[in-house]
């Protein structure tokens, strides 16, 4: 079974600071796609980055990237030049492929000003 | 474009009733999913349905059912409702099953509390 684990429960990080977010998952399949969701404090999910595991390139959005370690089962989230807008509850999540996501413990990040 | 919505946003039922949560997709989305939200388990998968036929089901009990309509909104269903059943549950729509790279738009959630 697909297991996601995000290590971190809690993370804090100064405004305009860098910061990252661990993630490891396990599977067995080779053709896979990885998220990173944000759910702020009002509880809609909402997707920041998306990573396909066929892809060697990192994704990144504007302030947002990440380093996948396909081999490793790694896919860390970099969020550059913290915003106070970026507060919230950071979960990882893979994407099987009956299309269901799985996904971590989630990692509450605090911005602080 | 109107986003994924959810309704009631807020519930409150007593152990052995039972509910029925709503959801109405984005226009143009006809896959439905559902996750259960709680702060010990997490976020888990319930069901999805596609073209109003459930096409994969995560690991819950009978008790948890679900539909889909023609127009693709979505129901869920929870019966004799337990204590453990409190919590948020999340539907999430994507364009069309098949493949994984859709991306899933989720709803605000409806809050169910069972006293």
């Amino acid at each position: 079974a697909q297991t996601v684990t995000q290590s971190q429960p809690e993370m804090s990080v100064q405004e305009a600071e860098t910061v990252t977010l661990s993630c490891t998952y396990d599977t067995s399949e080779s053709d896979y796609y990885l998220f990173w969701y944000k759910q702020p404090p009002s509880r809609q999910m909402i997707l920041v980055i998306r990573q396909e595991a066929y892809k060697q390139q990192n994704a990144t959005e504007n302030r947002f990237s990440v380093n996948f370690q396909k081999a490793a089962k790694s896919f860390s989230l970099k969020i550059s030049d913290s915003q106070l807008g970026d507060a919230a509850m950071y979960f990882c999540a893979y994407r099987t492929p009956a299309q269901k996501l799985v996904f971590g413990q989630g990692t509450r990040l605090t911005i602080n000003p | 474009k109107a986003g994924v919505t959810q309704t009631p946003r807020y519930l409150i039922k007593t152990r052995g009733q039972q509910v029925t949560l709503s959801c109405s997709p984005i226009s143009g989305h006809r896959s439905v999913s559902w996750y259960q939200q709680t702060p010990g388990q997490g976020l888990q998968f319930l069901f999805e349905y596609f073209s109003e036929t459930q096409r994969n089901k995560g690991n819950f009990p009978g008790r948890f059912s679900g539909r889909q309509f023609s127009n693709s909104r979505s129901e869920m269903n929870v019966s004799t409702l337990e204590l453990g059943d409190s919590a948020l549950y999340l539907c999430a729509s994507s364009r069309e099953g098949g493949t994984p790279y859709n991306e899933q738009f989720f709803g605000p959630g409806t809050r169910l509390t069972v006293l």
